[in-house]
């Protein structure tokens, strides 16, 4: 089993829909939760943590915990073709862990 | 703009070369890493360096070898690489409790 799991996609939605992007991670232990974006040819950047389980807004994204089910989420609202990108979900056991990725999930936002 | 910054961008060498990735952050941030990224994979941890310290080494082989002189700095020297070697290599910098943060990385070519 992946220790991080995430659908490669890509995942099409057209602009102004909202795009929701599911993440699995396997240790139980986890505590810290990221989310990165990745255009291509770029370097990733950081675009959301969470660390508690619900939710966590930040403009029009928000990520989600569930801590219990071991999956966090990303929505993005009102998606726009420069959301184009991969998503990279990110998974810490404690503070001074070292982080662990899944493969990523390719987003298309369609004009 | 970054706070990391890698040189080269783009590496082209044959397998008998040696050559040296850098990477320097201004970020006073204490730990160091390097990640390799390759198409369809997560991103994989190679090294991380702690205060100058190497903390981790994730089997890689020995034709890949890192330095840091201190904490703003590291490199990755390569010698007798391998064409799957071929890839994205990633430096990138944090705090025990902040994120990473990544550079632009050096898309290497093996030929």
């Amino acid at each position: 089993q992946k220790e991080v799991e995430q659908n490669s996609g890509p995942l099409s939605v057209p602009e102004g829909a909202i795009a929701s992007l599911n993440c699995t991670y396997s240790d139980r232990g986890s505590q810290s939760f990221f989310w990165y974006r990745q255009y291509s040819g770029k370097s990733p950047e950081l675009i959301m943590f969470i660390y508690s389980n619900g939710d966590k807004e930040d403009g029009r994204f928000t990520a989600q915990l569930n801590k219990a089910s071991q999956y966090v989420s990303l929505l993005i609202r009102d998606s726009q073709p420069s959301d184009s990108a991969t998503y990279l979900c990110a998974v810490k056991k404690s503070s001074g862990d070292k982080l662990t990725f899944g493969t990523g999930t390719r987003l298309a936002v369609r004009p | 703009e970054t706070g990391v910054t890698q040189t080269p961008r783009h590496l082209v060498m044959g397998m008998t070369n040696k050559k040296s990735l850098k990477c320097e952050q201004h970020l006073g941030h204490n730990a160091m890493y390097w990640y390799k990224q390759s198409a369809k994979k997560p991103l994989e941890l190679m090294f991380v360096y702690n205060f100058k310290e190497q903390t981790e080494n994730n089997s890689v082989p020995s034709r890949f070898s890192p330095e840091c002189p201190n904490s703003s700095h590291l490199f990755l020297h390569l010698h007798t690489l391998q064409p799957e070697d071929s890839a994205l290599y990633l430096c990138a910098s944090s705090t025990a409790n902040s994120p990473l943060h990544f550079g632009n990385g050096t898309r290497l070519t093996v030929t």
